[in-house]
């Protein structure tokens, strides 16, 4: 079975700055995605960035990039700029492709607070 | 992408009684996930809604429990059976889509916050 870890409760940033969120994750498939959700307080779950472990190059989505490093197990999620709206609970989350349900195996999350 | 909403989107029940939580789609999609998010917890995978097939259940979840129905591509329900203070927790639905370049990808509706006293 896949677990994942984010070994940071809480973290803060100051707006404009930059931070960086851990992952890692255990497994022994070659062939896998990894994500990052944002849910902000008591709003919507959503998407904020993916990778696929059979690509080199680390995923990116304007202010929000990955650094993924595959032979370490280790998906880092960098939030360059960060603004007020950043503040959120953020998990990590890894998926098996199947050809029937993919499940998604959660990190226990970050929580970010980004301050003025 | 795909937009879902859930309803309920809260509710305080007592103890004892059933809660269905909807969960609609507006488009057809195979696979819709339900997750428990208990307070300031993770997304824990209740089961797995296959439209025309009988739900599969993760472990530690149970069809007597989470009885969940599948009738058509864009609709799923969850209930809550005889529920205890316990099942105080966020029901999250999710539905998988694939193709168009974002293979693979989970798509979460807005949660249905259950107390139960």
């Amino acid at each position: 079975a896949q677990t994942v870890t984010q070994s940071q409760p809480e973290m803060s940033v100051q707006e404009a700055e930059t931070v960086t969120l851990s992952c890692t994750y255990d497994t022994s498939e070659n062939n896998y995605y990894l994500f990052w959700y944002k849910q902000p307080p008591s709003r919507q779950m959503i998407l904020v960035i993916r990778q696929e472990a059979y690509k080199q190059q680390n995923a990116t989505e304007n202010r929000f990039s990955v650094n993924f490093q595959k032979a370490a197990k280790s998906f880092s999620l960098k939030i360059s700029d960060s603004q007020l709206g950043d503040t959120a609970m953020y998990f990590c989350a890894f998926m098996k492709p199947t050809g029937t349900a993919s499940k998604l195996t959660f990190g226990t999350g970050t929580r970010l607070q980004v301050t003025l | 992408s795909a937009v879902i909403s859930q309803k309920p989107s809260r509710d305080i029940c007592q103890r004892g009684t059933s809660l269905t939580i909807q969960c609609q789609v507006d488009s057809q999609v195979t696979m819709m996930f339900w997750y428990r998010q208990q307070p300031g917890q993770s997304l824990t995978l209740i089961a797995t809604a296959n439209q025309g097939s009988e739900a599969t259940y993760e472990s530690g979840f149970v069809i007597d429990k989470f009885p969940i129905s599948r009738p058509n591509l864009t609709f799923s329900t969850l209930t809550v059976s005889n529920m205890s203070p316990e099942d105080s927790s966020i029901y999250l639905c999710s539905v998988e889509i694939r193709g168009g370049g974002r293979a693979n990808e989970q798509f979460f509706g807005p949660g249905t916050r259950l107390t139960v006293l």
